[in-house]
């Protein structure tokens, strides 16, 4: 089974922090993604990468930046966290084709104060 | 760019009875979708997936969709719910060309079972 692993389930930061979230596969999935989910706006698409140190924007990227240094690893930074990121992030992979579908890790919750 | 539409953010139903979650797709080339389920504080996990080989899909845990392209419909069914299904849904559909593997979710749909 693909196992996705989220380093942390619940975070508590401060206004400004910079906060690292990060995400390990162990599939040797070619593509990774961030979401965020909200009540009530489903779950949007913050960043995805389709290779080592390559990136893409997604839907909502402000605010926000990533890094893959290695094809298992990808990491969501938020530069300076605000209070409208609290949210529960999630972290996907796939295999490097478009009819794969996502595996998930279990999700972190942020809390920005 | 391929869209989905849930019908219904809550659904409600007895335990025992059928369950159908609506999931209506756009899009300009045929499709690939998804559905996933969501339990509480957890991430989402594959339900069943429409790759063209077959219009009528079966998933885990006793779930089944019918891909109906003349309806432009990809609905999620159950002959008899369980407690245990009590969760959140979501229908997706995965994006082709320069955006290959990128999936665009719907709003998700709660169901709740009652005893």
């Amino acid at each position: 089974d693909v196992k996705v692993t989220q380093s942390s389930r619940y975070l508590v930061k401060r206004t400004g922090e910079k906060v690292f979230l990060e995400c390990v596969q162990d599939m040797d999935h070619e593509n990774m993604f961030w979401y965020r989910q909200d009540p009530g706006l489903g779950l949007r698409l913050i960043y995805f990468s389709y290779d080592v140190k390559m990136k893409e924007k997604g839907d909502i990227p402000e605010g926000y930046s990533v890094s893959r240094e290695k094809k298992e690893r990808f990491s969501l930074i938020l530069e300076s966290a605000s209070t409208n990121q609290t949210s529960m992030y999630l972290c996907a992979s796939s295999l490097g084709r478009y009819y794969s579908p996502l595996h998930f890790g279990n999700g972190t919750r942020l809390t920005v104060t | 760019a391929q869209s989905v539409t849930q019908l219904g953010s809550h659904v409600s139903v007895s335990e025992g009875a059928l369950v159908l979650l609506r999931c209506n797709y756009s899009s300009s080339v045929p499709p690939y979708l998804f559905w996933y389920v969501q339990y509480p504080n957890q991430g989402l996990q594959l339900l069943l997936k429409y790759t063209s080989a077959a219009t009528l899909v079966k998933g885990i845990n006793g779930f089944e969709a019918e891909f109906k392209k003349s309806e432009t419909s990809f609905h999620l069914t159950k002959p008899s719910a369980h407690m245990s299904d009590a969760a959140e849904y979501f229908c997706a559909v995965n994006q082709g060309g320069t955006n290959a593997g990128k999936s665009t979710f719907g709003d998700g749909t709660t169901l709740t079972v009652k005893p």
